[in-house]
Protein backbone atom coordinates (compact mmCIF):
# COMPACT_ATOMS: atom_id res chain seq x y z
CA UNK A 1 0.00 0.00 0.00
CA UNK A 2 1.14 3.60 -0.84
CA UNK A 3 2.43 5.62 1.80
CA UNK A 4 3.43 9.25 2.48
CA UNK A 5 4.35 10.52 5.86
CA UNK A 6 4.87 14.21 6.55
CA UNK A 7 6.57 15.86 9.22
CA UNK A 8 6.33 17.77 11.62
CA UNK A 9 2.41 17.41 11.80
CA UNK A 10 2.33 20.86 13.20
CA UNK A 11 4.76 24.36 13.39
CA UNK A 12 4.26 27.55 14.86
CA UNK A 13 7.67 30.01 14.16
CA UNK A 14 7.22 33.86 14.27
CA UNK A 15 7.96 35.80 11.40
CA UNK A 16 11.01 36.24 9.77
CA UNK A 17 11.79 33.01 10.84
CA UNK A 18 12.99 29.77 8.22
CA UNK A 19 10.63 26.58 8.30
CA UNK A 20 11.71 23.30 6.77
CA UNK A 21 8.55 20.60 6.10
CA UNK A 22 9.37 17.13 5.08
CA UNK A 23 7.88 14.40 3.31
CA UNK A 24 9.19 11.13 2.65
CA UNK A 25 7.23 8.45 0.61
CA UNK A 26 6.77 4.46 -0.09
CA UNK A 27 5.33 4.40 -3.53
CA UNK A 28 5.32 1.62 -6.14
CA UNK A 29 5.79 3.01 -9.37
CA UNK A 30 6.66 6.53 -8.58
CA UNK A 31 6.13 9.38 -10.71
CA UNK A 32 6.47 12.93 -9.32
CA UNK A 33 5.34 14.77 -6.11
CA UNK A 34 3.91 17.61 -5.45
CA UNK A 35 3.58 19.65 -3.05
CA UNK A 36 -0.34 21.91 -2.06
CA UNK A 37 -1.03 25.24 0.36
CA UNK A 38 -4.34 24.32 2.30
CA UNK A 39 -5.51 28.06 3.67
CA UNK A 40 -9.28 27.76 3.96
CA UNK A 41 -10.53 25.70 1.24
CA UNK A 42 -9.29 24.62 -1.96
CA UNK A 43 -5.05 23.20 -1.90
CA UNK A 44 -3.38 25.52 -4.27
CA UNK A 45 -0.95 23.75 -6.57
CA UNK A 46 2.86 25.34 -5.62
CA UNK A 47 5.43 22.47 -7.06
CA UNK A 48 5.75 19.05 -9.07
CA UNK A 49 8.80 17.72 -8.59
CA UNK A 50 9.93 14.46 -10.86
CA UNK A 51 13.21 14.75 -11.11
CA UNK A 52 16.26 14.10 -7.62
CA UNK A 53 18.30 17.15 -7.11
CA UNK A 54 16.30 20.17 -8.85
CA UNK A 55 14.84 22.49 -6.66
CA UNK A 56 12.15 24.12 -8.05
CA UNK A 57 12.11 28.00 -6.62
CA UNK A 58 9.14 30.41 -6.55
CA UNK A 59 9.38 33.17 -4.07
CA UNK A 60 10.54 32.47 -0.48
CA UNK A 61 9.66 28.63 -1.11
CA UNK A 62 11.45 26.14 -2.66
CA UNK A 63 11.49 22.55 -2.95
CA UNK A 64 13.84 19.93 -3.68
CA UNK A 65 13.16 15.95 -4.24
CA UNK A 66 15.73 13.02 -3.35
CA UNK A 67 14.66 9.33 -5.46
CA UNK A 68 16.93 7.33 -3.87
CA UNK A 69 16.32 8.38 0.10
CA UNK A 70 12.32 9.02 -0.98
CA UNK A 71 11.99 12.13 0.89
CA UNK A 72 10.76 15.64 -0.48
CA UNK A 73 11.87 19.06 1.53
CA UNK A 74 9.78 22.30 1.14
CA UNK A 75 11.61 25.47 2.25
CA UNK A 76 10.34 28.55 3.09
CA UNK A 77 12.40 31.45 4.00
CA UNK A 78 11.11 34.64 5.95
CA UNK A 79 7.70 33.63 7.00
CA UNK A 80 5.01 35.67 6.80
CA UNK A 81 1.66 35.55 8.50
CA UNK A 82 0.41 34.87 4.82
CA UNK A 83 2.25 31.19 4.68
CA UNK A 84 0.16 30.10 7.58
CA UNK A 85 -1.64 27.13 6.00
CA UNK A 86 -1.86 23.00 5.73
CA UNK A 87 0.78 21.95 3.57
CA UNK A 88 -0.30 19.04 1.68
CA UNK A 89 2.38 16.57 0.36
CA UNK A 90 1.33 13.86 -2.51
CA UNK A 91 3.03 11.29 -4.52
CA UNK A 92 2.00 9.83 -7.91
CA UNK A 93 1.86 5.96 -8.70
CA UNK A 94 1.86 6.14 -12.04
CA UNK A 95 0.53 2.34 -11.74
CA UNK A 96 -0.07 -0.21 -14.81
CA UNK A 97 -2.43 1.37 -16.86
CA UNK A 98 -2.39 5.14 -18.27
CA UNK A 99 -3.89 6.40 -15.11
CA UNK A 100 -2.46 6.66 -11.52
CA UNK A 101 -2.92 7.96 -8.59
CA UNK A 102 -2.30 10.43 -5.68
CA UNK A 103 -1.64 9.54 -2.57
CA UNK A 104 -1.38 12.78 0.06
CA UNK A 105 0.79 12.61 3.41
CA UNK A 106 -1.89 14.08 6.37
CA UNK A 107 -0.47 17.68 5.83
CA UNK A 108 1.72 20.00 8.05
CA UNK A 109 -0.49 22.58 9.80
CA UNK A 110 2.02 25.67 9.83
CA UNK A 111 1.03 28.59 12.34
CA UNK A 112 3.09 31.70 11.51
CA UNK A 113 2.60 34.94 14.22
CA UNK A 114 3.51 38.25 14.16
CA UNK B 1 -13.07 32.93 -15.48
CA UNK B 2 -12.08 29.46 -15.52
CA UNK B 3 -12.51 27.25 -12.69
CA UNK B 4 -13.61 24.32 -10.37
CA UNK B 5 -16.96 24.99 -8.80
CA UNK B 6 -18.44 22.62 -5.70
CA UNK B 7 -22.06 23.36 -4.34
CA UNK B 8 -23.49 23.91 -1.67
CA UNK B 9 -20.33 24.64 0.45
CA UNK B 10 -22.32 23.64 3.55
CA UNK B 11 -24.52 20.08 3.65
CA UNK B 12 -26.26 19.19 6.50
CA UNK B 13 -28.11 15.96 6.57
CA UNK B 14 -29.93 13.42 8.49
CA UNK B 15 -29.11 9.91 9.29
CA UNK B 16 -30.33 7.55 6.38
CA UNK B 17 -30.89 10.54 3.60
CA UNK B 18 -28.59 10.19 0.38
CA UNK B 19 -27.20 13.69 -0.65
CA UNK B 20 -25.93 14.61 -3.95
CA UNK B 21 -23.16 16.44 -4.39
CA UNK B 22 -22.05 19.23 -7.56
CA UNK B 23 -18.81 19.76 -8.79
CA UNK B 24 -18.35 21.38 -12.06
CA UNK B 25 -15.33 22.69 -14.08
CA UNK B 26 -15.33 24.97 -17.23
CA UNK B 27 -11.02 23.84 -17.55
CA UNK B 28 -11.82 21.66 -20.87
CA UNK B 29 -10.60 18.92 -18.28
CA UNK B 30 -10.56 15.13 -19.39
CA UNK B 31 -9.99 13.69 -15.76
CA UNK B 32 -12.15 14.14 -12.96
CA UNK B 33 -11.58 13.15 -8.66
CA UNK B 34 -13.33 13.37 -5.02
CA UNK B 35 -11.42 13.17 -2.47
CA UNK B 36 -12.57 13.22 1.12
CA UNK B 37 -10.65 15.39 3.91
CA UNK B 38 -10.64 14.51 7.72
CA UNK B 39 -8.58 16.31 10.33
CA UNK B 40 -4.95 14.21 10.79
CA UNK B 41 -5.62 12.15 8.13
CA UNK B 42 -4.82 14.18 4.77
CA UNK B 43 -7.24 13.29 2.25
CA UNK B 44 -8.31 10.02 0.66
CA UNK B 45 -9.58 9.10 -2.98
CA UNK B 46 -13.43 8.14 -3.01
CA UNK B 47 -13.69 7.78 -7.07
CA UNK B 48 -12.06 9.05 -10.49
CA UNK B 49 -12.76 9.50 -13.83
CA UNK B 50 -10.34 9.53 -17.03
CA UNK B 51 -13.07 10.32 -19.58
CA UNK B 52 -16.69 10.76 -19.49
CA UNK B 53 -19.12 7.61 -19.13
CA UNK B 54 -16.19 6.40 -16.92
CA UNK B 55 -14.95 5.93 -13.34
CA UNK B 56 -13.44 3.81 -11.13
CA UNK B 57 -12.87 2.93 -7.69
CA UNK B 58 -10.47 4.65 -4.98
CA UNK B 59 -9.32 3.50 -2.17
CA UNK B 60 -12.33 4.60 0.06
CA UNK B 61 -15.59 4.21 -2.21
CA UNK B 62 -17.85 2.16 0.26
CA UNK B 63 -20.84 4.32 0.77
CA UNK B 64 -20.56 6.50 -2.01
CA UNK B 65 -21.68 6.98 -5.70
CA UNK B 66 -20.70 8.79 -9.00
CA UNK B 67 -21.94 9.56 -12.73
CA UNK B 68 -19.60 11.44 -15.50
CA UNK B 69 -22.82 11.59 -18.03
CA UNK B 70 -21.19 15.42 -18.90
CA UNK B 71 -17.03 16.31 -19.38
CA UNK B 72 -17.50 19.18 -16.95
CA UNK B 73 -19.93 17.53 -14.33
CA UNK B 74 -18.82 14.82 -11.94
CA UNK B 75 -21.27 14.53 -9.21
CA UNK B 76 -20.82 12.58 -6.01
CA UNK B 77 -23.88 10.88 -4.02
CA UNK B 78 -23.32 10.30 -0.43
CA UNK B 79 -25.17 7.38 0.64
CA UNK B 80 -27.11 5.77 3.44
CA UNK B 81 -24.43 3.23 3.62
CA UNK B 82 -21.86 5.65 4.52
CA UNK B 83 -21.35 4.80 8.12
CA UNK B 84 -19.12 8.19 8.55
CA UNK B 85 -20.08 10.71 5.98
CA UNK B 86 -19.08 14.34 8.08
CA UNK B 87 -16.28 15.19 6.46
CA UNK B 88 -15.03 17.94 3.80
CA UNK B 89 -15.10 16.66 0.23
CA UNK B 90 -12.75 18.09 -1.78
CA UNK B 91 -13.40 17.81 -5.96
CA UNK B 92 -10.26 17.94 -8.43
CA UNK B 93 -9.34 17.66 -12.33
CA UNK B 94 -6.54 17.23 -14.39
CA UNK B 95 -5.98 18.20 -18.22
CA UNK B 96 -5.36 14.42 -19.04
CA UNK B 97 -4.98 11.35 -16.64
CA UNK B 98 -1.90 9.96 -15.72
CA UNK B 99 1.13 12.03 -13.59
CA UNK B 100 -0.76 15.68 -14.23
CA UNK B 101 -1.11 18.89 -11.80
CA UNK B 102 -4.82 18.48 -10.05
CA UNK B 103 -6.58 21.45 -9.54
CA UNK B 104 -8.78 21.45 -6.80
CA UNK B 105 -12.43 23.22 -5.79
CA UNK B 106 -13.42 24.83 -3.16
CA UNK B 107 -14.81 22.03 -1.31
CA UNK B 108 -18.24 20.79 0.77
CA UNK B 109 -18.32 20.42 4.41
CA UNK B 110 -21.35 17.95 5.14
CA UNK B 111 -22.52 17.26 8.71
CA UNK B 112 -24.17 14.62 9.28
CA UNK B 113 -26.90 15.09 12.14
Amino acid sequence: EDKVVQSPLSLVVHEGDTVTLNCSYEVTNFRSLLWYKQEKKAPTFLFMLTSSGIEKKSGRLSSILDKKELFSILNITATQTGDSAIYLCAAFNAGGTSYGKLTFGQGTILTVHP
Amino acid sequence: DGGITQSPKYLFRKEGQNVTLSCEQNLNHDAMYWYRQDPGQGLRLIYYSQIVNDFQKGDIAEGYSVSREKKESFPLTVTSAQKNPTAFYLCASSIRRGPDTQYFGPGTRLTVL
